[in-house]
């Protein structure tokens, strides 16, 4: 398996534009989570889903952030309008259903908004 | 709400040392324990997983244990190398839910 895939791997953008960032899980994988990860804050939860349905998005910061996943193979993250205090890199991870299994991660999109 | 806390947030060793990287969490009901490894601009590789009802886990010159009733795991290096050196984060698994929380994560500098 090629793992968790995450692209762009980098995205550059002006403040104001929409930004989707996308995912696609480990086959088999039910459960997926987008994390942010800046320097001030380190690694924080945005939102998880199980077998597709969102479980909890108490993380999200704000309306500008929505995130879907239409299928068990793969979840978008979008920010619209982009602002410059969201730039940060964005990690998706997978994990089979059992809360008792290891998570695995994506690369990481590292975003950057002007 | 459950809180991660890895002290100290840096360390720099030389080369060959045996370290021992501490985490500490506020609330005992977890699934499992997890470290991770993270390179510069890289993304999280999985070290180690402890359940719950585990004590410790072993992978070559690492060595994780977990305390769950005093909240507290620690991440042991063994005769540690310059390839050691990257961030290491703990999280732990909410009991109740599939939240993984994490720590802010101890970057570590081996020196050859």
């Amino acid at each position: 398996d090629a793992g968790v895939i995450q692209s762009p791997r980098h995205e550059v953008t002006e403040m104001g534009q929409e930004v989707t960032l996308r995912c696609k899980p480990i086959s088999g994988h039910n459960s997926l989570f987008w994390y942010r990860q800046t320097m001030m804050r380190g690694l924080e939860l945005l939102i998880y889903f199980n077998n597709n349905v969102p479980i909890d998005d108490s993380g999200m910061p704000e309306d500008r952030f929505s995130a879907k996943m239409p299928n068990a193979s793969f979840s978008t993250l979008k920010i619209q309008p982009s602002e410059p205090r969201d730039s940060a890199v964005y990690f998706c991870a997978s994990t089979p259903t059992l809360a008792g299994t290891e998570a695995f991660f994506g690369q990481g999109t590292r975003l950057t908004v002007v | 709400k459950q809180e991660v806390t890895q002290i100290p947030a840096a360390l720099s060793v030389p080369e060959g040392e045996n370290l021992v990287l501490n985490c500490s969490f506020t609330d005992s009901a977890i699934y499992n324990l997890q470290w991770f490894r993270q390179d510069p601009g890289k993304g999280l590789t999985s070290l180690l997983l402890i359940q719950s009802s585990q004590r410790e886990q072993t992978s070559g010159r690492l060595n994780a244990s977990l305390d769950k009733s005093s909240g507290r795991s620690t991440l042991y290096i063994a005769a540690s190398q310059p390839g050691d050196s990257a961030t290491y984060l703990c999280a732990v698994r909410e009991g109740g839910s599939e939240k993984l929380v994490f720590g802010k994560g101890m970057k570590l500098t081996v020196n050859p």
